[in-house]
């Protein structure tokens, strides 16, 4: 089956740093990638997604890198912020259809 | 601007009762799923549909069932709950087809808890 994890499950970083969170998948035919944050309380809401022909896609303060060869994906914060606190899934997909998300990475900002 | 409801936040039942958690998108989303997330174990797929009145099993359909006779709305059924289906559920909503923006969509999920 398919099998999406994290590297670490807890990354604390001081406010104003950037943080890097990491992922690991095992589908080698996985095509489109996301990464959702979760804040207490709530859903997951997109942040960024990547498809499997770009390595790099930045967005407004994130950027989500991908290398296809060692099958690893991670997303970059740029200059963290208390409301940066949440919990980090990542999720791929080789048919679109469904998605396989990985047991989540909680992001803790220090002020 | 919300676009995946979930009719509850928060629920509380009794140990037997048949439960209903309601969902509704207003995207005109093709794909629906239910999702239970626990600690540590991340979300795990329930069912899901990508059509009215169509619905698979996911990874554990056991305890559940579904029912989507409308496009906007995928209502999950706990037939008789238990206190082992005290958890988060999450509703998602996607496209049906390939591409950029074709990621699921959340709802704000609803924690059930059976006493």
């Amino acid at each position: 089956g398919e099998s999406v994890g994290l590297h670490l499950p807890t990354l604390s970083v001081q406010e104003g740093d950037n943080s890097i969170i990491n992922c690991a998948y095992s589908n080698s035919a996985s095509d489109y990638f996301i990464w959702y944050k979760q804040e207490s309380g709530k859903g997951p809401q997109f942040i960024i997604d990547i498809r499997s022909n770009m390595d790099k896609r930045q967005g407004q303060r994130v950027t989500v890198l991908l290398n296809k060869t060692v099958k690893h994906l991670s997303l970059q914060i740029a200059a963290t912020q208390p409301g940066d606190s949440a919990v980090y899934f990542c999720a791929e997909t080789p048919n679109f259809n469904k998605f396989y998300f990985g047991s989540g990475t909680k992001l803790n900002v220090k002020p | 601007d919300v676009k995946v409801t979930q009719s509850s936040r928060y629920l509380v039942k009794r140990t037997g009762e048949k439960v209903f958690l309601e969902c509704v998108q207003d995207m005109d989303h093709e794909n629906m799923f239910w999702y239970r997330q626990d600690p540590g174990l991340g979300l795990r797929l329930i069912y899901f549909s990508y059509d009215v009145k169509m619905k698979e099993k996911g990874d554990i359909p056991e305890g559940y069932s579904v029912s989507r006779e409308k496009k906007e709305r995928f209502s999950l059924i706990l037939e008789s709950a238990s206190t082992n289906q005290t958890s988060m559920y999450l509703c998602a909503s996607s496209l049906s087809g390939s591409g950029d923006g074709y990621g699921y969509t959340f709802g704000s999920g609803t924690r059930l808890t059976v006493v």
